[in-house]
């Protein structure tokens, strides 16, 4: 089978450094989404890491780790507009056209 | 350039009442879709998922239907809705290449309150 864990919840100060991790447990591995999602709008993509790694994309980053299992989103300079909850996804190992997803990070940004 | 919309935004239905929600995709030829609902606070459950006229496939038993008349368009459907069936629903299209599944964009959601 195949599972993500992520923290539920994760605390910052504006102007700061986060980085929010993701776990996943499975049998073989495609690559890590990640997803952004403000209080009541719909999910943004951000990144995918098909490689280990770092991926920049200005204030925002995506790491993978295949060996260990993990990947991150590390967040640079924070804003109060980055308060939202973060989602990472896997593609499902039994169809080619579903992404299994994690339960969410809620990132809250203190002034 | 892509853009997918979705309505209504929101909704009340009695328990025992109908639903019909409808997803449209522009910009693009023969997507994947994909129909999620989302309860308060959690992270996205997969409904059903499509990637092509007629073709539909369903990931948890449930009440409702899906059905993709056109190729961008998506409808979301319950004949007798229950009180399980409120939450956040959203609509998401995916270039169908390979590897397309990893970005996907979702649509604005309906938020359906079942009363």
């Amino acid at each position: 089978g195949q599972s993500l864990e992520q923290p539920s919840e994760v605390t910052a100060v504006e102007g700061a450094i986060v980085q929010i991790n993701c776990t996943y447990q499975t049998s073989g591995f495609y690559g890590l989404s990640w997803y952004q999602q403000h209080d009541g709008g719909a999910p943004t993509f951000l990144s995918y890491n098909a490689l280990d790694g770092l991926e920049e994309t200005g204030r925002f980053s995506s790491f993978l780790s295949r060996s260990d299992s993990y990947g991150y989103l590390l967040l640079q300079e924070l804003q109060m507009k980055d308060s939202a909850s973060y989602f990472c996804a896997v593609p499902s190992l039994d169809s080619n056209y579903q992404l299994i997803w994690g339960a969410g990070t809620k990132l809250i940004i203190k002034p | 350039s892509q853009t997918i919309h979705q309505w209504p935004a929101t909704l009340v239905q009695p328990v025992g009442s109908p639903l019909s929600l409808e997803c449209t995709v522009e910009g693009t030829s023969n997507p994947n879709l994909y129909w999620y609902r989302q309860a308060a606070g959690r992270g996205l459950q997969l409904l059903f998922y499509s990637v092509g006229i007629g073709q539909i496939s369903s990931e948890v038993p449930q009440n409702l239907s899906a059905s993709r008349p056109q190729d961008r368009q998506f409808i979301l459907s319950s004949k007798k809705l229950l009180l399980s069936d409120s939450g956040f629903y959203l609509c998401a299209w995916s270039e169908a290449q390979s590897g397309g599944i990893y970005e996907q964009y979702f649509g604005p959601g309906t938020r359906l309150t079942v009363t």
